[in-house]
């Protein structure tokens, strides 16, 4: 079965502070995607970044940036020098191989990020 | 990039009526769509799988009777909250996979629409 847990509900830090959102997910196919997604309070899904299971490099994007650890089934994401528009709810998913016509998303439970001016 | 619409992007009704949320792929194929629902301050939960052409298949709890999914064309599935009541007040959102064309059987989401029901 697919898993994914967000352990933080809310998170609160002032402006220019770096924060990380913890996810840490489970399954136990060896092909998969992992993603993380902004909800602002519109609530459309903003498209962040997607790894696939095989892909552990770290990434980079601007402010933004992601740790893949397979090791310890974790993608955390690290927002520096953050700023009042990062205020938002994050979802951590993971979705199965794309050619599995059964892939849905997984979505963490969410983590509430308010940014204090 | 893709697109994927969703009409209306919030709507009012009474307690009793049905509601039709229309989810469609803009610029791509998609046949096989999905069907979420959000409440407030909680997770998106995965309702059904539609797939064109055929009967959507519906997450263990989720009222196929109360929930019709009608996927019609490769562009356009359809959400149908029947007799809705207070409870069914929610955020729902689709998303479309996309085949072929290059674009790797990705997903892409709807903006959602939210559901008040009166």
């Amino acid at each position: 079965a697919q898993k994914v847990t967000q352990a933080q509900t809310e998170i609160s830090v002032v402006e220019k502070e770096d924060v990380t959102l913890d996810c840490v997910y489970e399954t136990r196919d060896t092909t998969y995607y992992l993603f993380w997604y902004k909800q602002p309070p519109s609530g459309e899904l903003v498209f962040l970044i997607r790894r696939n299971s095989f892909d552990e490099q770290n990434e980079i994007s601007g402010r933004y940036s992601w740790n893949f650890q397979k090791s310890t089934s974790s993608f955390n994401f690290t927002i520096t020098a953050s700023q009042v528009v990062d205020s938002a709810v994050y979802f951590c998913a993971l979705s199965r191989s794309p050619s599995n016509t059964g892939n849905q998303f997984y979505f963490g439970t969410g983590t509430s990020l308010t940014v204090i001016p | 990039g893709a697109v994927v619409s969703q009409h209306p992007s919030w709507v009012i009704c009474k307690s009793g009526t049905s509601v039709k949320i229309e989810c469609r792929s803009l610029d791509f194929q998609a046949t096989t769509m999905f069907w979420y629902r959000q409440f407030p301050k909680q997770s998106l939960m995965l309702m059904a799988t539609s797939n064109e052409g055929s009967k959507a298949t519906y997450e263990q709890g989720v009222e196929k009777d109360k929930f019709l999914i009608n996927h019609a064309s490769l562009t356009l599935s359809t959400l149908t909250v029947t007799s809705a009541h207070p409870e069914d007040s929610s955020f729902y959102i689709c998303s479309a996979r996309a085949q072929g064309q290059g674009h790797s059987y990705e997903q892409y989401f709807g903006p959602g629409t939210r559901l008040t029901v009166t």
